[in-house]
């Protein structure tokens, strides 16, 4: 149990549907984040949300909205996405973003997605 | 751009010392070194992190050179379940937040 729960952890979806990712965490944190990881290339930072305000956006296409309605549920809505955003993605909650030594990130297993 | 260089791979002994080298050379004097692991299909865990003192935790010891433009992460005795890819990150220095930008790391296979 890494204490940030991702739901589901894996997904298959067409082109044309719509489709949200869940992450959840009981860590007391108040900064989350959503991180992409292809096949064969880095983590990508997308979003990061600190107090439930999105305080980076790091030029993430449209059809990717994320959603933090407080400050332990993290959502990332997706439509008409492509094949070439079939990814790993990747949850992960700090305490503090802001502070110069940054406190650790615990992420999620991940929602393993598959565009078809 | 990754700010730090890695060897791509490295193979170590069961029960030996994993010693894991990283180059950051352009590292500002008041930024921290981090350390994560990603086992295969898991999300990466945090190891260790460090500004100029060595450190040392549970899982690993930091090592961290006078002149900061590098560091070590030591595994002291790898197992089987050491096998991961392995980060060293620093953050982006023009960021206000946890901007953390991972590069390709290390894959240590430890071998029996």
């Amino acid at each position: 149990e890494t204490g940030v729960t991702q739901t589901p952890r894996h997904l298959v979806m067409g082109m044309t549907n719509k489709k949200s990712l869940k992450c959840e965490q009981h860590l007391g944190h108040n900064a989350m984040y959503w991180y992409k990881q292809s096949a064969k290339k880095p983590l990508e930072l997308m979003f990061v949300y600190s107090l439930e305000e999105r305080v980076e956006n790091n030029s993430v296409p449209s059809r990717f909205s994320p959603e933090c309605p407080n400050s332990s549920h993290l959502f990332l809505h997706l439509h008409t996405l492509q094949p070439e955003d079939s990814a790993l993605y990747l949850c992960a909650s700090s305490q503090d973003p802001w502070s110069r030594e940054l406190s650790p990130l615990h992420f999620g297993n991940g929602t393993r997605l598959t565009v078809t | 751009d990754a700010k730090t260089t890695q060897p791509p791979s490295m193979d170590c002994a069961e029960g030996r010392a994993a010693n894991l080298p990283c180059n950051h050379s352009t590292i500002s004097g008041n930024e921290y070194v981090y350390w994560y692991r990603q086992i295969h299909s898991q999300g990466p865990q945090y190891i260790i992190h460090g500004l100029k003192n060595n450190e040392t935790n549970e899982m690993a010891s930091l090592i961290i050179t006078e002149d900061r433009k590098s560091s070590t992460l030591i595994l002291p005795h790898a197992t089987l379940r050491d096998t991961a890819v392995y980060y060293c990150i620093v953050r982006v220095p023009t960021s206000n937040t946890g901007k953390l930008i991972f590069g390709q790391g290390t894959t240590l296979q430890v071998k029996p």
